[in-house]
């Protein structure tokens, strides 16, 4: 059984501080991954995909993989009110490139 | 544009009704989804149809019926569901490469099963 972890929160942070979410997947030769924003009653939107070790940058959100460790990260600099929301990790799956996995979520609380 | 739609929005129905929600997208993606996702919970794959065909069923009752009529579209047929089949429906599509795939979402159709 794939599994992919996160915290469920809540995490709460102050307007204007950095929002460090963090996901262990347990899926050794996993390539692909993903961290959607749901907000209550919505449809996850799609925040970032990341394959390559390292960060990637856009806007106030970097994503951070490490393979050999199987964590992949998403922070938030900058809090908003507005990025309070349910964050979903998600990890495609490499022996099915159509089936992707989902973390339980972490809450986020930013607190004006 | 990654936009995914869906209707109806809402959907109230009684325990022998037959009703259907319906999924389009423009995108020229070649896998669609459905999922159901019930309150504080992550998405639950239901099916999955690569090229029109249905590549995955992930033991869903047969009370639940997929049906992609073509490359855009993507229907879900309900028959004799129960109160707890209420929940949010999401469908998503995503490229069907072995290279980088994303998923993304509609907007949903929440069921009220009465």
């Amino acid at each position: 059984q794939k599994e992919v972890e996160q915290n469920s929160g809540p995490l709460s942070v102050p307007e204007g501080a950095i929002a460090s979410l963090n996901c262990t997947y347990s899926d050794r030769v996993s390539q692909s991954f993903f961290w959607y924003r749901q907000y209550s009653g919505k449809s996850p939107e799609l925040i970032m995909s990341i394959y390559s070790n390292g960060d990637k940058e856009d806007g106030r959100f970097t994503a951070q993989l490490n393979k050999a460790s199987q964590y992949v990260s998403l922070l938030i600099r900058d809090s908003q009110p507005s990025d309070s929301a349910t964050y979903l990790c998600a990890v495609r799956s490499e022996d099915n490139f159509n089936k992707f996995y989902f973390g339980s979520g972490t809450k986020l609380n930013v607190k004006p | 544009d990654t936009e995914v739609t869906q209707t109806p929005k809402h959907l109230v129905m009684g325990m022998t009704n037959k009703k259907s929600l319906k999924c389009e997208q423009h995108m020229g993606h070649r896998a669609m989804y459905w999922y159901k996702q019930k309150a504080k919970k992550p998405p639950e794959l239901m099916f999955v149809y690569s090229y029109e065909k249905l590549s995955i069923n992930e033991s869903v009752p047969s009370r639940f019926s997929p049906e992609c009529p073509n490359s855009s579209l993507l229907n879900l047929h309900l028959h004799a569901l129960q109160p707890e089949d209420s929940a949010l429906y999401l469908c998503a599509s995503s490229q069907d490469l072995t290279g980088l795939k994303t998923q993304y979402f509609g907007p949903g159709t929440r069921l009220l099963v009465l």
